[in-house]
């Protein structure tokens, strides 16, 4: 499976942009990238996926570099909520692979009132 | 709707004692894992399934057995418990040929001593 690189640790202030990087330079062409996070004690819950252009819902965008290898997840304005175990995940989507997801240790990311 | 419930909450055991766990999802979906989460550690797979029937290895299934008798039941059976299987184990279930998110189980904690 593709690996990819998270910074262990990140900061911010509540009501500020974040910017969640993620480098995955040996992305194969059958993988999406996925976002998961996981609040304090519980499941993780999925927080949005894309594959080659950008992508926006209600929690988040997900910005991708034009060559894959490497992409942002982006919370536009951070709440005390948002601190949470955020996962950068490469998921197979060519149906062999099953749709598991490996993850990785993510980026712990700590809101400051 | 209650998605993804998982039974019981928390366990502790005596090393040699075997316990199952149970994973229940009311959302027809074909795909469902098994992970533990050890601390600081991002999640690993145990056992997956396909569907109903069928079940696969994941990245550390020695120590844990799994049946899918029924498409919204995926049981994890520990059959003889040893210290290092203290975890938080979660259940995540997959609508097939999705493309989107995994949905995760609140999680069990077990210890066992």
């Amino acid at each position: 499976d593709a690996k990819t690189t998270q910074p262990n640790s990140m900061e911010s202030n509540e009501e500020e942009p974040v910017h969640l990087p993620c480098n995955h330079s040996t992305i194969s062409g059958t993988d999406y990238i996925h976002w998961y996070r996981q609040l304090p004690s519980q499941g993780p819950e999925y927080v949005i996926h894309g594959l080659t252009s950008n992508v926006n819902n209600r929690m988040a965008s997900l910005a991708i570099a034009e060559d894959r290898k490497s992409s942002t997840l982006i919370l536009h304005r951070a709440t005390l909520r948002d601190a949470a175990v955020y996962y950068c995940i490469l998921r197979d989507n060519s149906g062999g692979s099953n749709y598991k997801l490996t993850f990785g240790k993510g980026t712990l990311l700590t809101v400051n009132p | 709707n209650a998605g993804v419930t998982q039974t019981p909450k928390f366990r502790v055991l005596k090393t040699g004692q075997s316990m199952t766990l149970l994973c229940a999802q009311d959302m027809n979906h074909e795909y469902m894992y098994w992970y533990r989460q050890d601390p600081g550690m991002g999640l690993r797979l145990i056992h997956y399934s396909v569907g109903e029937g069928t079940t696969a290895k994941g990245e550390v299934p020695d120590g844990y057995n799994v049946s899918r008798l029924k498409k919204q039941n995926f049981l994890l059976g520990l059959e003889s418990a040893a210290p290092s299987q203290t975890s938080v184990y979660f259940c995540a279930s997959l609508r097939s040929g999705s493309q989107g998110e995994q949905y995760f189980g609140p999680g069990t904690r077990l210890t066992v001593t």
